[in-house]
């Protein structure tokens, strides 16, 4: 079957870095996606990597080499407002998205 | 009105009842999607539209119908659901299906059966 593993919950600091992996068993791969969602709220477009190589959005990074087995998201200068779930989702060779149960970030000042 | 909306925010039903949801997108996107989201479990993708035809059904149970008159709006249609279908029921659209179409969701349905 097919199946995307991402840690259950991280801790990290109020200004601080953290890096949420990502792995992937799927039928092909057209992209990996990253999405943000907070408590009670819709899942949000954060970040898409298709080729190697690093996709920079303000605070947020995704890195993606397939190659190496490299698949994350990097969050800088936390905030609070960051405390919120990381959802990957990977599209298989059907261009259908294969997610992940998410990742609970809590944030502690 | 701007992105997708989805109506109503909370759904409180019986097992005997009949409800739809109804889901509405304003970014002109041809494909549209149904998906299931319970605690701490990933997304279950349900159905798929692109240009109002399906092409994606996920082994769902009947109890479940989709209708999608146009690709503006999606409907799901509920009728003797059971206690375990209670969970956030999200809608989502695209451009289409390629890789790099990004979905963009609605803020969901929280629907409790009794």
């Amino acid at each position: 079957g097919q199946n995307i593993d991402q840690p259950t919950e991280m801790t990290a600091t109020e200004g601080a870095i953290v890096q949420i992996n990502c792995t992937y068993q799927t039928s092909g791969f057209n992209g990996l996606f990253w999405y943000q969602q907070h408590a009670g709220e819709a899942p949000t477009f954060l970040s898409y990597n298709v080729l190697d190589g690093l996709e920079e959005k303000g605070r947020f990074s995704s890195f993606l080499s397939r190659s190496k087995g490299y698949r994350y998201l990097l969050l800088k200068e936390l905030q609070m407002k960051d405390s919120a779930s990381y959802l990957c989702a990977v599209m298989d060779s059907n261009y259908q998205l294969i997610w992940g149960a998410g990742t609970k970030l809590i944030i502690k000042p | 009105e701007t992105g997708v909306t989805q109506t109503p925010r909370h759904l409180v039903m019986g097992m005997t009842n009949k409800k739809s949801l109804k889901c509405e997108q304003h970014l002109g996107h041809n494909a549209m999607y149904w998906y299931k989201q319970s605690a701490k479990k990933p997304l279950e993708l349900m159905f798929v539209y692109n240009f109002k035809e399906q092409t994606e059904n996920n082994s769902v149970p009947s109890r479940f119908s989709p209708e999608c008159p146009n690709s503006s709006h999606l409907f799901l249609h509920l009728h003797t659901l059971q206690p375990e279908d209670s969970a956030l029921y999200l809608c989502a659209s695209s451009q289409g299906l390629a890789g790099a179409d990004t979905q963009y969701f609605g803020p969901g349905t929280r629907l409790t059966v009794l």
